[in-house]
């Protein structure tokens, strides 16, 4: 079955740039979506088809994917932004999760 | 804007089936634009897929629950619904519905844009 890897942690300082990798075997022949979930909540969807932000979205969330690897990028990281982020894709009729990273701001 | 609510037991007792509705408000879910899912989500662990049931009532679920899930849908209720059997101590978690959009022409795109809050089901005698 297919799998997308991500790192359990990323940290970062308020002001910088945060970058979550997602892995997986040709993952950029796919798209790639990623959702942010703040404890309690339920997640919320920040980039869909690789590149695309959502109404409402700050343009500071970004994201990109080529070959094996999709990249979510947060600019200029705020407080608000500490959370866990999952990428998900498409797969053999079947959606797949990445593991989840949690992403702190220090 | 479309809301999605779920609902159902929050206790549910080791071998027995847990049965979860989501109703769908603010827009209908007979619309050909979506898929209808659910997600669950163990207490600290991430999201595992569930499943996804089209408006004519095609499903597609995830191999590793396939044999004891089943999604359904009543459009006259703007409700679908899910059925998970046997259920053990590893399906305490808290179940989410969503709403997909799909698509795409050389890569076909699948994504949630729309949740529930969640509701947590605990699977104890």
């Amino acid at each position: 079955s297919y799998e997308l890897t991500q790192p359990p942690s990323v940290s970062v300082s308020p002001g910088q740039t945060a970058s979550i990798t997602c892995s997986g075997d040709k993952l950029g022949d796919k798209y790639a979506c990623w959702y942010q979930q703040k404890p309690g909540q339920s997640p919320v969807l920040v980039i869909y088809q690789d590149t695309n932000r959502p109404s409402g979205i700050p343009e500071r969330f970004s994201g990109s994917n080529s070959g094996n690897t999709a990249t979510l990028t947060i600019s200029g990281t705020q407080a608000m932004d500490e959370a866990d982020y999952y990428c998900q894709a498409w797969d053999s009729s079947t959606v797949v999760f990445g593991g989840g990273t949690k992403l702190t701001v220090l | 804007q479309v809301q999605l609510q779920e609902s159902g037991p929050g206790l549910v007792k080791p071998s027995q089936t847990l049965s979860l509705t989501c109703t769908v408000s603010g827009g209908s879910i007979s619309s050909n634009n979506y898929y209808w899912s659910w997600i669950r989500q163990p207490a600290g662990k991430g999201l595992e897929w569930i499943g996804r049931i089209y408006t004519s009532g095609s499903t597609n679920y995830n191999p590793s629950l396939k044999s004891r899930v089943t999604i359904s849908i009543d459009t006259s209720k703007n409700q679908f619904s899910l059925k998970l059997s046997s259920v053990t101590a590893a399906d305490t978690a808290v179940y989410y519905c969503a709403r997909a959009a799909y698509g795409g022409q050389n890569y076909y795109y699948y994504y949630m844009d729309v949740w529930g809050k969640g509701t947590t089901v605990t699977v104890s005698s």
